[in-house]
């Protein structure tokens, strides 16, 4: 159980276009979904935790209008880079915290993550 | 100061050695400490949970947790060069708090 998935596993876009990633919890109902963002040997940034039905919380830093999140189900959470650059590029990672099962409700289920490239 | 401190290595030790990883921390309402391990261009893989203090194993890991001196560690026994990994820690309040992680400590095996 605690299954999460994301698509695309790799993307690579031309400076100037807009991406989608998505963040699937398979097996369970996600409350809460995390973004997160990691750079070659470093360790993972969070971008923004969303809840269901309302508004995501982007840390600091991070711009919201540019890194637009939707989690409009209770299995599935987007992350649309808009206008990527090159500087955007990087590993994209969601976690989804809910409880499939066994008193885990405190726990992250990490998906694969998404490796985006921006040309 | 961080949150959470982590030696980042990179550590290489030979196959079938003692591997020791630590973590220390601030924030004393952490209460779950967690270790992960990400394999190069994947996502973190849960290894260990632990709530509170104590000692948790699981095969050839053992996870510690002090919580008085604000250190958490992982153990692993007979290493394996499948073990070769990046090691993440990461420690939480609870109640859908938000995680803090370590920076990562690189591990190599070497057969």
């Amino acid at each position: 159980g605690a299954v999460v998935s994301q698509h695309p596993s790799w993307v690579i876009c031309k400076s100037g276009t807009s991406v989608k990633i998505e963040c699937r919890s398979l097996d369970f109902q996600a409350t809460t979904m995390f973004w997160y963002r990691q750079f070659p040997k470093q360790s993972l940034m969070l971008m923004a935790t969303s809840n269901e039905g309302s508004k995501a919380t982007y840390e600091q830093g991070v711009e919201k209008d540019k890194f637009l999140i939707n989690h409009a189900s209770l299995t599935l959470s987007t992350l649309t880079v808009t206008s990527a650059h090159p500087e955007d590029s990087s590993f994209y990672i969601c976690s989804a915290g809910g409880d499939p099962g066994g008193g885990r409700y405190n726990e992250q289920f990490f998906g694969p993550g998404t490796r985006l490239t921006v040309l | 100061q961080k949150e959470v401190e982590q030696d980042p290595g990179p550590l290489s030790v030979p196959e079938g050695a003692i591997v020791s990883l630590n973590c220390t921390y601030s924030n004393s309402a952490f209460q779950y400490f967690m270790w992960y391990r990400q394999y190069s261009r994947k996502g973190p893989e849960l290894l260990m949970y632990t709530y509170s203090s104590g000692n948790k194993e699981d095969g050839r890991f053992t996870a510690q947790v002090d919580k008085s001196s604000k250190y958490i560690s992982l153990f692993i026994r007979d290493s394996q060069p499948s073990d070769s990994a990046t090691y993440l820690c990461a420690m939480s309040a609870g109640g859908g708090n938000q995680f803090y992680f370590g920076t990562g400590t690189s591990l190599t095996v070497i057969p």
